[in-house]
């Protein structure tokens, strides 16, 4: 069965420094691999994803997530924070070209920022 | 844009209580989903509905039921509810063959 890891429960940085979020996968097939993040008090909004092609996607707000298929990683990336990018991250992994099978979360880093 | 509408947006209710969580999107994906975000376990699927008329368990269905009537509506019931039910509920939907999820802003429920 696929499952996502991520390994940091909770991440402080400091504004201005550089981010690296965590996300291994378990899956049998080719998957889609996204990011998600999540604001207090918010739903859920879609970071980036990748679906094929390019290893390296570029997301909103200057994230950036490299999928390395020998590590099972999707790891995302920013190179400098900001206040506001103070939120909870989710990875979620499904299967490609396989219809609405529903995506499978991680439990989630949560990020702070500090001055 | 509306997108996905989920209400209530906070409710307080006592054990055994019947509760329907309401979700309607307008952007006429056809499946539809239910999960749960509780700290620290992150979200769960509930129970999902790939198009109108079908659904499907999640990974904790049990003491919550879901209907398709519609395209547009994906109601999920708690027939009777519990404390353990406490917990924030997410509606999602997406379209077809491309995994992306539109999330509503999310339905806060506490059981007493």
């Amino acid at each position: 069965a696929q499952s996502v890891t991520q390994p940091d429960i909770h991440i402080t940085v400091s504004e201005g420094a550089s981010l690296e979020l965590r996300c291994n996968y378990s899956y049998g097939a080719t998957p889609y691999l996204f990011w998600y993040v999540q604001s207090p008090g918010q739903g859920l909004q879609l970071l980036l994803k990748y679906f094929s092609g390019d290893t390296l996607v570029q997301g909103i707000k200057g994230f950036e997530a490299e999928f390395k298929r020998s590590q099972s990683s999707f790891n995302l990336r920013k190179p400098s924070v900001h206040w506001s990018d103070a939120a909870e991250y989710f990875c979620a992994v499904g299967p490609f070209l396989s219809g609405n099978t529903p995506l499978v979360f991680g439990k989630g880093t949560r990020l702070s920022v500090i001055a | 844009i509306a997108g996905i509408t989920q209400a209530p947006t906070s409710q307080i209710l006592a054990a055994g209580r019947r509760m329907t969580l309401r979700c309607t999107q307008d952007m006429r994906h056809n499946a539809m989903y239910w999960y749960r975000q509780d700290l620290g376990l992150g979200l769960r699927l509930i129970h999902y509905s790939n198009t109108a008329g079908t659904t499907g368990k999640g990974e904790v269905p049990d003491g919550y039921s879901v209907s398709r009537a519609n395209t547009d509506d994906f109601p999920l019931t708690l027939a009777s509810a519990v404390p353990s039910q406490t917990s924030v509920y997410f509606c999602a939907s997406s379209q077809a063959g491309t995994g992306e999820l539109f999330f509503g802003e999310g339905s806060r429920l506490t059981v007493l």
